[in-house]
């Protein structure tokens, strides 16, 4: 199955932007790379997605290497908000006689200082 | 929308007992899982459901059992409690497509002793 690998944790200054990488070396032609970030005490809650092409939502950015190994999740303007485990997952199709399996990993945990 | 809610928010039980974990959803979600979360674990999938009535073992069901009995709730069971699941437990759904969004309850917090 198709793993992510992600830095444990990234500093940040507030205002200004974040880049949260993410390696899939092993991602198949039918994962999507999903984001979904943490804040303390709650559920994890979904930030974007893509399959190939670079999206853009009012949350974030997401930024997908032309070869599909990498991504990288780009957060504008990083406020205290924003301080958060970020999972970069890949979600396919349930295998035959299998199950769907969603690895979130532990994350990346990202502080932004004041 | 109240989304997804979990019941209960705390639970500390001990070895052997017995208890269940009710999920509800008002999306009108076909998808819902449950996950457990340890420290330096990320999230596991325990269970899923693609649909009312289905069920289907994910990353770690062992231990666990779990129902689909109405499309809006998923309940997830502990019939002998260990302190190995001593965990913060999460449910999620969504309407099932690969491309869409899992929305998190707010997580049970149970301590097995």
């Amino acid at each position: 199955d198709a793993k992510t690998t992600q830095p444990n944790s990234m500093e940040s200054n507030e205002e200004e932007p974040v880049h949260l990488p993410c390696n899939h070396s092993t991602i198949s032609g039918t994962d999507y790379i999903h984001w979904y970030r943490q804040l303390p005490s709650q559920g994890p809650e979904y930030v974007i997605h893509g399959l190939t092409s670079n999206v853009n939502n009012r949350m974030a950015s997401l930024a997908i290497a032309e070869d599909r190994k990498s991504s990288t999740l780009i957060l504008h303007r990083a406020t205290l908000r924003d301080a958060a485990v970020y999972y970069c997952i890949l979600r396919d199709s349930p295998r035959s006689g299998g199950y769907q399996k969603v690895t979130f990993g532990i994350g990346t945990k990202l502080q932004v200082i004041p | 929308n109240a989304g997804v809610t979990q019941t209960p928010k705390f639970r500390v039980l001990k070895t052997g007992q017995s208890m269940t974990l009710l999920c509800a959803q008002d999306m009108n979600h076909e998808y819902m899982y449950w996950y457990r979360q340890d420290p330096g674990m990320g999230l596991r999938l325990i269970h899923y459901s693609v649909g009312e009535g289905t069920t289907a073992k994910g990353e770690v069901p062992d231990g666990y059992n779990v129902s689909r009995l109405k499309k809006q709730n998923f309940l997830l069971g502990l019939e002998s409690a260990a302190p190995s699941q001593t965990s913060v437990y999460f449910c999620a759904s969504s309407l099932g497509q690969i491309w869409n969004e899992q929305f998190f309850g707010p997580g049970t917090r149970l301590t097995v002793l």
